[in-house]
């Protein structure tokens, strides 16, 4: 089974800094999907940004982008710029392409907020 | 656009009570997901569907039956409710690569 681990669960950034988030994850498959959501105080899950294993090139969204390292099994997030609206939890997700149900596997989280 | 709803959005039980939440997806979605949130501990799926008719367990199933009758709802029911299954709940339908998620529903049991 699939496992993913974010180590941080806290961490802090002023306004207009950036910030790595950090995601390791295990797993024996050699492609499969990962994600980073974020969590508002709302609850709602937001996809952030999302990484196709196959793809050498990190993936970028604005001013969120990954360092995805296959090898290393490493997938951070970074955010630029980081804004008041960027304070929330953030998860790592893993999805197998194995099987059907294309389940999401999730890390604990890490909290993130921003000061001014 | 409702996207997927979750109903109620809160829920205080006793011990032992019963429940259903109800996930609805107007999406057309084939695939449906009913996961739970604590705190440290993520989101871990409890029972999934791939469609109409169909259901499968996740994770963490114990304690909780699904019912996937038809295609927009997949309903997840707590026959016995006991303390340890305070949480969020959360449901997800999924098209193609990306998961959308209900709002949560947050379930106390006293």
């Amino acid at each position: 089974a699939q496992t993913v681990t974010q180590s941080q669960p806290e961490m802090s950034v002023q306004e207009a800094e950036t910030v790595t988030l950090s995601c390791t994850y295990d797993t024996s498959e050699s492609d499969y999907y990962l994600f980073w959501y974020k969590q508002p105080p709302s609850r709602q899950m937001i996809l952030v940004i999302r990484q196709e294993a196959y793809k050498q090139q990190n993936a970028t969204e604005n001013r969120f982008s990954v360092n995805f390292q296959k090898a290393a099994k490493s997938f951070s997030l970074k955010i630029s710029d980081s804004q008041l609206g960027d304070a929330a939890m953030y998860f790592c997700a893993y999805r197998s392409l194995s099987g059907t149900a294309s389940k999401l596997t999730f890390g604990t989280g890490t909290r993130l907020q921003v000061t001014l | 656009n409702a996207g997927v709803t979750q109903t109620p959005k809160f829920r205080v039980l006793k011990t032992g009570q019963s429940m259903t939440l109800l996930c609805a997806q107007d999406m057309n979605h084939e695939y449906m997901y009913w996961y739970r949130q604590d705190p440290g501990m993520g989101l871990r799926l409890i029972h999934y569907s791939v469609g109409e008719g169909t259901t499968a367990k996740g994770e963490v199933p114990d304690g909780y039956n699904v019912s996937r009758l038809k295609k927009q709802n997949f309903l997840l029911g707590l026959e016995s409710a006991a303390p340890s299954q305070t949480s969020v709940y959360f449901c997800a339908s999924r098209e193609r690569g990306e998961l959308f998620f209900g709002e949560g529903s947050r379930l106390t049991v006293l």
